[in-house]
């Protein structure tokens, strides 16, 4: 099946300090999403990404969608306590059918 | 804000019993999906659900998993003869559109899980 690989595998940082994370993938894919999961819920969407290149904000969080389709960064400036969780990559399929194929993931915690 | 409810929040077993999970999408939303994640791995797709029937499926979804929608509210996932393996948190999702039509448009909303403990 579709791998993603996400890299780091986790990230112990300082509050206040930019995070940056990275998915890719051995496949071209059209659509590009990241997602948040907090401890102990589902996960939630954080930003989509359409077409190569694109460059997408969301408040302290902005995602580009690589321009080979084959990869995605996240990027996080000035993180704060509530950052903390998973987050995972996701990809739609190409072939029409009707399911997110989700990345490894990259657990995030906050060093106080 | 609407969102998806799923019951039980936690659920233990012993191997072999039938299992149901419960699952109230939110209301003008006409997909729905189960996925679920193992502890400690990422999440992964177990089936999609539109117009009454199943959409896709994937390899995990064998025989011993079904789907039903009951009501015009509830979307349940049975596992008929649980195995320690079925061990796992599972999500359900809606969408108010689907995945295939072309370019992404349905964004998945998740319920905070059923977690399923088989002994």
């Amino acid at each position: 099946g579709q791998q993603l690989n996400q890299s780091p595998q986790s990230m112990f940082i300082q509050e206040g300090e930019d995070v940056s994370m990275n998915c890719t993938s051995s496949s071209i894919f059209n659509t590009w999403l990241w997602y948040k999961q907090d401890p102990g819920e589902g996960p939630v969407l954080l930003i989509a990404l359409y077409k190569a290149g694109e460059l997408t904000s969301n408040g302290r969080l902005t995602a580009q969608f690589g321009i080979t389709r084959k990869d995605s960064f996240l990027n996080i400036s000035a993180s704060i306590p509530s950052d903390v969780g998973i987050y995972f990559c996701a990809v739609d399929s190409n072939f029409g059918n009707e399911k997110l194929t989700f990345g490894t993931g990259t657990r995030l915690t906050i060093i106080p | 804000e609407p969102e998806v409810t799923q019951t039980p929040s936690h659920q233990v077993t012993q191997m072999g019993q039938e299992v149901i999970l419960r699952c109230v999408p939110i209301s003008n939303h006409l997909y729905f999906y189960w996925y679920r994640q193992i502890l400690g791995q990422k999440v992964e797709f177990l089936v999609s659900f539109y117009n009454n029937e199943i959409s896709e499926k994937s390899e995990i979804f064998d025989d011993q998993f079904s789907v039903e929608r009951p009501d015009g509210s509830n979307f349940t996932l049975k596992i008929r003869s649980t195995k320690l393996e079925d061990s796992a948190m599972y999500f359900c999702a809606s969408s108010e559109a689907g995945l295939a039509g072309g370019q992404y448009t349905g964004e998945l909303f998740f319920g905070e899980g059923s977690r399923l403990t088989v002994l």
